[in-house]
């Protein structure tokens, strides 16, 4: 089983859509629970990240995560075509090292 | 810009070529990685330096040699490469044992002929 399962997409919404980009992992150590954006031609970027479970709200975008589950979620309302890339989830345990799941990519048409 | 810089951005290269690619970063982060980039496939991470010390190594083949001379600098020496070593090449900077946010650099996009 891989550390970190991530559906490839493409997900496809229209603008204003309310989207939920999922992971599953498989390693309990996990502490730190980050999601990174990737826009074309780019380095990834940090969106957010939560520590353990619960949820964490950054304006329209809100890091969820289920330890008990191990599952990992970001909800992204009022979508917007610059939303349109490429989001990384990347759980990470005391290393500090974080482990990334393959990506999702979003695309948001007008 | 993101505070970590890498070149070249592009690169082409023959399979019996030597090239080295370079990362440098000035957020005073104390970690420096290597990631490879494939399509359709996770960040696959390299080298892992902390404070100038190579701390991870993944079974990477010898053809990348990787090289921190200091805290701010990290070089991937490459050689003897294959075609499918055709990637983007990522570097990417933290603070180490203080938060696991990882800073990253726009890439090298790397082509063996």
């Amino acid at each position: 089983q891989k550390e970190v399962e991530q559906d490839p997409g493409p997900l496809s919404v229209p603008e204003g859509a309310i989207v939920s980009l999922n992971c599953t992992y498989s390693n309990s150590a996990f502490q730190y629970f980050m999601w990174y954006r990737q826009y074309s031609r780019k380095g990834p970027e940090l969106l957010m990240y939560t520590y353990s479970s619960g949820n964490k709200e950054d304006g329209r975008f809100t890091a969820q995560v289920d330890k008990s589950s191990k599952y990992i979620s970001l909800f992204i309302r009022d979508s917007q075509p610059s939303d349109s890339a490429t989001y990384l989830c990347a759980p990470t345990g005391g290393s500090y090292i974080p482990t990334f799941g393959r990506g999702t990519s979003l695309i948001v048409h007008p | 810009e993101t505070g970590v810089t890498q070149t070249p951005r592009h690169l082409v290269m023959g399979m019996t070529n030597k090239k080295s690619l370079k990362c440098e970063q000035h957020l005073g982060h104390n970690a420096m990685y290597w990631y490879k980039q494939s399509a359709k496939k996770p960040l696959e991470l390299m080298f892992v330096y902390s404070l100038e010390e190579r701390v991870e190594n993944n079974s990477v083949p010898s053809r990348f040699s990787p090289e921190c001379p200091n805290s701010s600098h990290l070089f991937l020496h490459l050689h003897t490469l294959q075609p499918e070593d055709s990637a983007l090449y990522l570097c990417a900077s933290s603070a180490g044992t203080v938060t696991a946010e990882a800073f990253f650099g726009q890439g090298t996009r790397l082509t063996v002929v």
